[in-house]
């Protein structure tokens, strides 16, 4: 999984409690992603980052916040989680170096919210 | 419409077949095209990438793009079981490096 883990790789919650994932990269790559999959809808991009405290939403960003305070961790929160946040969370890399466009997936985290 | 369109499938085949999935997009603006590999409770792969139209091909994998079409095509020649997976598309503008993916393309190649 290129030098990325995802921890934890499965977490159940309640409705309500703030919940953050994270990512964690050995590869030294500007680019960090969160996906989110979810069946009928496939692989939808939550927030992006382009560097350090460089960060943008993506299509799904509602009730999600990100922070990037070191090149190899990137940090998902759900500040009060809802149900229809129940979802495999996928973080992503790719290279300013390299292609860019290349981007290579961790484990994933199962979260579940109850 | 959706971006980008993708049979779910599944798809059943024997083992030595050709394989033949799809994909096809509305935004004009997409200029890059990958195809990712995800089994089942693992992350997406990275397979193919493409930049506009053509061909590239990489051992028993072929990726097509036909832009004037707004059509990729991913073939899978002499085909394993161990090709049993999901496969999804994605693509991006130009400068964007966000990536619109499919849904997915669910293939089980029989033994």
């Amino acid at each position: 999984d290129a030098g990325i883990t995802q921890s934890p790789r499965h977490k159940v919650t309640e409705t309500g409690t703030p919940v953050t994932l994270r990512c964690h990269q050995t590869e030294n790559h500007r680019y960090m992603y969160w996906y989110r999959q979810d069946p009928g809808h496939g692989l939808r991009l939550i927030h992006y980052s382009y560097g350090v405290k460089d960060t943008d939403k993506g299509e799904v960003s509602d009730g999600y916040s990100v922070s990037r305070s070191k090149t190899e961790d990137f940090l998902l929160t759900l500040e009060s989680a809802t149900s229809s946040q129940t979802s495999v969370y996928f973080c992503a890399i790719s290279d300013s170096s390299g292609d860019p466009y290349e981007q290579y997936f961790g484990p994933g985290t199962r979260l579940t919210v109850t | 419409q959706k971006e980008v369109e993708q049979d779910p499938g599944p798809l059943s085949v024997p083992e030595g077949a050709i394989v033949s999935l799809n994909c096809t997009y509305s935004n004009s603006a997409f200029q890059y095209f990958m195809w990712y590999r995800q089994y089942s409770r693992k992350g997406p792969e990275l397979l193919m990438y493409t930049y506009s139209s053509g061909n590239k091909e990489d051992g028993r994998f072929t990726a097509q793009v036909d832009k004037s079409s707004k059509y990729i095509s991913l073939f899978i020649r002499d085909s394993q079981p161990s090709d049993s997976a999901t496969y999804l598309c994605a693509m991006s503008p130009a400068g964007s490096y966000q990536l619109t993916f499919g849904k997915g393309t669910k293939l089980s190649v029989i033994p």
